[in-house]
């Protein structure tokens, strides 16, 4: 049972437009989020993350949104370029805190 | 240039035959990981190492084993693969054991067992 869920595999978005990546999470012991990026062959590279007390984290175009009570954390990319188009991977850090648990992922294309 | 490097990048196997994928890290982290990457399922946890000497299970070890005998390394042995081992595989490092951290990943050993 995925405890990390990203319901949408794929995203496609007009270059200059906004992106807005979901994820869902059912273990409410999980206190940390991250965002990591994939691009074709090559390993996950981290993107973002949040603490649970917070509910925004902005780094750049890149912003975090958590809210807590529907379980839910939300990615913003502002404007989208070309060169974002990965795959995106949310992660939550397990209640141990000894591992990150991932999402299934979310396919990004940004058209230009 | 700090990195995680596996090796090798893609294996084609038969089934049964013993096959060893390095892992290894040149940032000094305590921590390392390995990951299966799989359509659907995304990454999901083998095995871990908090520190040398020190490995646990991760969500879905079996079929895997794994060794810390040095800090840089972190080997991942499949001693008798079978085909539902087919995947992506990812070894991952952090500075400490706390997943806050974030991990560094490798590029990852497409494994094909046949």
């Amino acid at each position: 049972d995925q405890q990390v869920k990203q319901n949408s595999p794929s995203l496609s978005v007009q270059e200059g437009r906004i992106s807005i990546l979901n994820c869902d999470y059912t273990n409410s012991m999980f206190d940390y989020f991250l965002w990591y990026k994939k691009y074709p062959a090559e390993g996950p590279t981290f993107l973002i993350s949040i603490s649970s007390i917070k509910d925004k984290n902005e780094d750049g175009r890149f912003t975090v949104f958590l809210n807590k009570s529907a379980k839910h954390l939300s990615l913003h990319i502002v404007p989208s370029q070309p060169g974002d188009s990965a795959v995106y991977f949310c992660a939550a850090r397990g209640e141990y805190g000894n591992k990150l648990v991932f999402g299934a992922g979310t396919i990004l294309r940004v058209k230009s | 240039e700090a990195q995680v490097t596996q090796n090798p990048r893609y294996l084609i196997t038969v089934t049964g035959k013993k096959l060893t994928v390095t892992c290894s890290q040149n940032m000094n982290h305590e921590y390392m990981s390995w990951y299966r990457q799989d359509p659907g399922l995304g990454l999901r946890q083998i095995y871990y190492s908090m520190n040398v000497e020190v490995t646990d299970k991760g969500d879905v070890p079996e079929g895997y084993k794994v060794s810390r005998k040095e800090k840089r390394n972190f080997p991942l042995i499949l001693e008798s693969p079978s085909p539902n081992q087919t995947s992506l595989y990812f070894c991952a490092s952090s500075l400490k054991g706390d997943a806050a951290y974030g991990y560094t990943f490798g590029s990852g050993t497409r494994l094909t067992v046949v």
